[in-house]
């Protein structure tokens, strides 16, 4: 079964641009998780949705940050304008709804923003 | 609120020795209780997962057991391999209803030879 697809794997653009970081995850999971990871503060869960609609964005650091579902197979991340502090690896993860189960993560995206 | 807090890293340990990365949780509910490992340049992935009191998740040598009196699930293993060398991430899942997972700061293995 073909896991968490993430595009693109690394990405390096110079502040001031739109990012748009894009995941696929497992067919058949209903909840869809991104976050962001970086030395200074681990790893933060930024948005999740469950069968396409957000359900907690507390996450989400400022306006520029906004996500999509706009179908159970596809989802966006999207930073505009973006800043260098914005640069990290940013991780999509999908899971079954239910107690206990699992997400599955994909590989990530690396994002440096010059 | 509900949180994990793992032991800092990095653990540094040689070929075959023992492994013990301690987490210990708080919670309101009763949590599900993972443990996840990331390989370099790679994403998380589910190394084993206990959902009740006392239960024993075990996966590929590691193993770690649901506490509730003492609020822990400390990582194991009896003889650790170079290629056990990660990041490893202690979780909690809460919520009945969604999956968001709550995540301790994760712990760097690093296992010479």
């Amino acid at each position: 079964d073909a896991g968490v697809i993430q595009s693109p794997r690394h990405e390096v653009t110079e502040m001031g641009q739109e990012v748009t970081l894009r995941c696929k995850p497992i067919s058949g999971h209903n909840s869809l998780f991104w976050y962001r990871q970086t030395m200074m503060r681990g790893l933060e869960l930024l948005i999740y949705f469950n069968n396409n609609v957000p359900i907690d964005d507390s996450g989400m650091p400022e306006d520029r940050f906004s996500a999509k579902m706009p179908n159970a197979s596809f989802s966006t991340l999207k930073i505009q304008p973006s800043e260098p502090r914005d640069s990290a690896v940013y991780f999509c993860a999908s899971t079954k709804s239910g107690p206990n189960q699992p997400q599955h993560f994909g590989d990530g995206t690396r994002l440096s923003i010059l | 609120g509900d949180s994990v807090t793992q032991m800092e890293g990095p653990v540094t340990l040689s070929e075959e020795a023992f492994l013990t990365i301690n987490c210990t949780y708080t919670a309101t509910g009763y949590p599900s209780l993972f443990w996840y490992v990331q390989y370099p340049g790679e994403g998380l992935q589910l190394l084993l997962k206990a959902t009740k009191a006392d239960d024993k998740g075990s996966n590929k040598g590691f193993e770690a057991t649901y506490r509730k009196e003492t609020t822990s699930f400390h990582l194991e293993k009896g003889s650790v391999q170079v290629s056990d060398s990660a990041v490893y991430f202690c979780a909690l899942s809460v919520s009945q209803a969604g999956t968001a997972l709550i995540f301790g700061k994760g712990t760097t293995l690093s296992v010479s030879s």
